[in-house]
């Protein structure tokens, strides 16, 4: 069974604070694709990372950056200096190997940034 | 670059009626998906296409139907239109799995 949980519902920080959104995730597949997307208030889902599960390195770009754990099944975005724009809805996503498969969503996490 | 293009970006339905979403995909890219995300809900995925067969099916009701054409644009045909049924559509491409990207969705409306 294919399973994403982001048990964060709701998180609010205060500008120029560092926040990390926490993702774990259930799979049975050996070779599978994890994602973060970004869902501003205007609806669109934003591609932010897609990453192999053979591919363990830890990503930055700007201030994001990504720590996907294997041997904890988790995939955590973390967030620094956060703005008042990373306001938004992070879904988690996983899905396996092969041409067509579906994405598993988690259930996202609202944040919201106070200026 | 070239985006996943969706189309009406906004519908009004009544109750009972019928609703055709559609979607062009990336160019070259061979599969594509529907997914259906609620208010205040993650996306749920409805179905996918693959060189224009049917790859996967989700939750899809058999109200809705979906087929790939040939120039790979795909519709989402929702017949007898519910209230639950209002939510924001969206639709993916990708190439075996690389360039997963969606589109700005269609949010229908049922009244």
């Amino acid at each position: 069974a294919q399973k994403v949980t982001q048990a964060q519902t709701e998180i609010s920080v205060v500008e120029k604070e560092d926040v990390t959104l926490d993702c774990v995730y259930e799979t049975r597949d050996t070779t599978y694709y994890l994602f973060w997307y970004k869902q501003p208030p205007s609806g669109e889902l934003v591609f932010l990372i897609r990453r192999n599960s053979f591919d363990e390195q830890n990503e930055i770009s700007g201030r994001y950056s990504w720590n996907f754990q294997k041997s904890t099944s988790s995939f955590n975005f973390t967030i620094t200096a956060s703005q008042v724009v990373d306001s938004a809805v992070y879904f988690c996503a996983l899905s396996p190997s092969g041409t067509g498969n579906q994405f598993y969503f988690g259930t996202g996490t609202s944040l919201t940034v106070i200026p | 670059a070239a985006g996943v293009i969706q189309s009406p970006r906004h519908l009004i339905k009544e109750k009972r009626e019928t609703a055709t979403l559609k979607c062009y995909p990336i160019p070259r890219h061979d599969t594509v998906y529907w997914y259906q995300q609620g208010p205040g809900q993650d996306p749920q995925f409805l179905i996918s296409f693959y060189e224009k067969m049917q790859s996967d099916k989700g939750s899809i009701p058999d109200r809705f139907s979906a087929q790939q054409f040939s120039d790979y644009h795909s519709e989402l045909n929702m017949s007898s239109l519910e209230l639950g049924d209002s939510a924001l559509y969206f639709c993916a491409s990708s190439s075996r799995n690389y360039g997963y990207t969606f589109g700005s969705g269609t949010r229908l409306t049922v009244v």
